[in-house]
């Protein structure tokens, strides 16, 4: 099974600052789909962003946006902007199209947006 | 918010006792999941299904069996509930397509625990 890490368990960041989340995954595939998902405290999980591997360009959904690196196998989330609802559980996961749509997903960031 | 439902939202329960989580969808998902998130922790896939008549085991063994007999309906049962089994379950969907850019939409869970 693929494997995603997600090396820091808690971040912070300032209102209206930019944080930046890192996600990498261990995968011999070419083809694939990353992608980011926010869980808010006692609130559904829900997409944030997505990422086709083949794709080069960073994929961008108003004030969140990606840094994909595919050599380094990297897959950061950045928050421009960030506002108090940011604050949230954000889960890295990555899809693979062989293994039907099974999605391995990281431990999770905490992110504390601080007034 | 995505139309997939999760009913009961908290439950406590007793060891011992037989349990059913219901989970329902009304976009007409062939693809259902069943995840196992301990607090801040990350998802553990424990049962999925490609749909009516089909279940399979995912990649954290589990004690609970599901069924689809329906498209729209996953529950989850657990014949005998012990305190191990304390955990919040998460129920996810997503459309059908290997290859395609499919995201997972999760329900809002439900908060097991067993006394």
């Amino acid at each position: 099974a693929q494997t995603v890490t997600q090396s820091q368990p808690e971040m912070s960041v300032q209102e209206a600052e930019t944080v930046t989340l890192s996600c990498t995954y261990d995968t011999s595939e070419s083809d694939y789909y990353l992608f980011w998902y926010k869980q808010p405290p006692s609130r559904q999980m829900i997409l944030v962003i997505r990422q086709e591997a083949y794709k080069q360009q960073n994929a961008t959904e108003n004030r969140f946006s990606v840094n994909f690196q595919k050599a380094a196998k990297s897959f950061s989330l950045k928050i421009s902007d960030s506002q108090l609802g940011d604050a949230a559980m954000y889960f890295c996961a990555y899809r693979s199209p062989n293994t039907g749509n099974q999605f391995y997903f990281g431990t999770g960031t905490s992110l504390t947006v601080i007034p | 918010e995505a139309d997939i439902y999760q009913t009961p939202r908290y439950l406590v329960i007793g060891t011992g006792k037989k349990i059913t989580l219901e989970c329902s969808q009304t976009m007409g998902h062939d693809k259902m999941y069943w995840y196992q998130q301990d607090p801040g922790m990350e998802l553990h896939l424990i049962h999925y299904s490609y749909g009516v008549n089909s279940t399979e085991k995912g990649d954290l063994s589990s004690e609970s069996t599901v069924s689809r007999i329906r498209t729209e309906h996953f529950p989850l049962t657990l014949e005998s509930a012990r305190p191990s089994h304390t955990s919040q379950y998460l129920c996810a969907s997503s459309e059908p397509g290997i290859g395609v850019l499919n995201e997972q939409y999760f329900g809002p869970g439900t908060r097991l625990t067993v006394t």
